[in-house]
């Protein structure tokens, strides 16, 4: 069964420190995994895309990194502000041939305090 | 600017009642998407159309109806069969056949019970 596993549920963190998000896959076939942030109240917003030759990708202070042989992706967050706050969603993708589907995880929730 | 216009942002539904929620984009993608989320779980695929005039049923598209008659509209009808509506409702869109771009989501309708 395609799964998307993310951990912590939830996570509360002082403004200016760093974190990190864990997601553990069992999706086949892989084509890539995604991560994306939403605030409350409003729609996703990719934050990056790793295909399975990517060990590494960032985003001004998101850095996502993917363990393809052990199924693990995390997202580090560098010296978080107030404005992280929200909730993250690990996605992985499997395609074959022209179709594709998406598996959610069911999203990690960060809280920073100042 | 390029997105997606979701409308309206809060509903509520009598017992019997159908209901429509809107989604429009102009960002000239072919394939576009509904999904439901709801608390503690992963966004759930409810139908999708890869172009105008043609969608498949999701994992959850009991008690949902949608069409596809333009490129940029692809409205989702809740339907009184649907027992369980109240979630939050995504719209997103994507490129068709591009596996490795994102998913672009609107923000959102919240549909409540009366």
């Amino acid at each position: 069964k395609n799964q998307v596993e993310q951990s912590p549920q939830s996570l509360i963190i002082l403004e200016g420190k760093n974190c990190t998000l864990q997601c553990n896959y069992t999706v086949s076939p892989f084509s890539n995994l995604r991560w994306y942030k939403q605030d409350t109240g409003r729609g996703p917003v990719s934050l990056t895309i790793m295909t399975f030759s990517e060990n590494t990708k960032s985003n001004g202070r998101y850095t996502a990194t993917l363990d393809a042989d052990t199924k693990q992706s995390s997202l580090h967050i560098t010296a978080s502000q107030l404005s992280d706050s929200a909730s993250y969603i690990c996605v992985v993708s499997a395609f074959s041939g022209n179709t594709g589907k998406l598996i959610f995880g069911q999203g990690t929730t960060l809280q920073v305090k100042p | 600017d390029g997105g997606i216009t979701q409308s309206p942002k809060y509903l509520f539904r009598k017992e019997g009642q159908n209901v429509t929620l809107s989604c429009e984009q102009n960002l000239n993608h072919d394939a576009m998407y509904w999904y439901r989320q709801d608390p503690g779980q992963g966004l759930r695929l409810i139908y999708y159309s890869q172009i105008v005039n043609d969608f498949q049923k999701g994992d959850i598209a009991e008690g949902y109806s949608v069409s596809r008659e333009k490129k940029e509209s692809f409205p989702l009808t809740v339907t009184s069969a649907q027992k369980n509506p109240t979630a939050f409702y995504l719209c997103a869109s994507s490129t068709r056949g591009r596996r490795n771009q994102p998913q672009h989501f609107g923000d959102g309708t919240r549909l409540s019970i009366l």
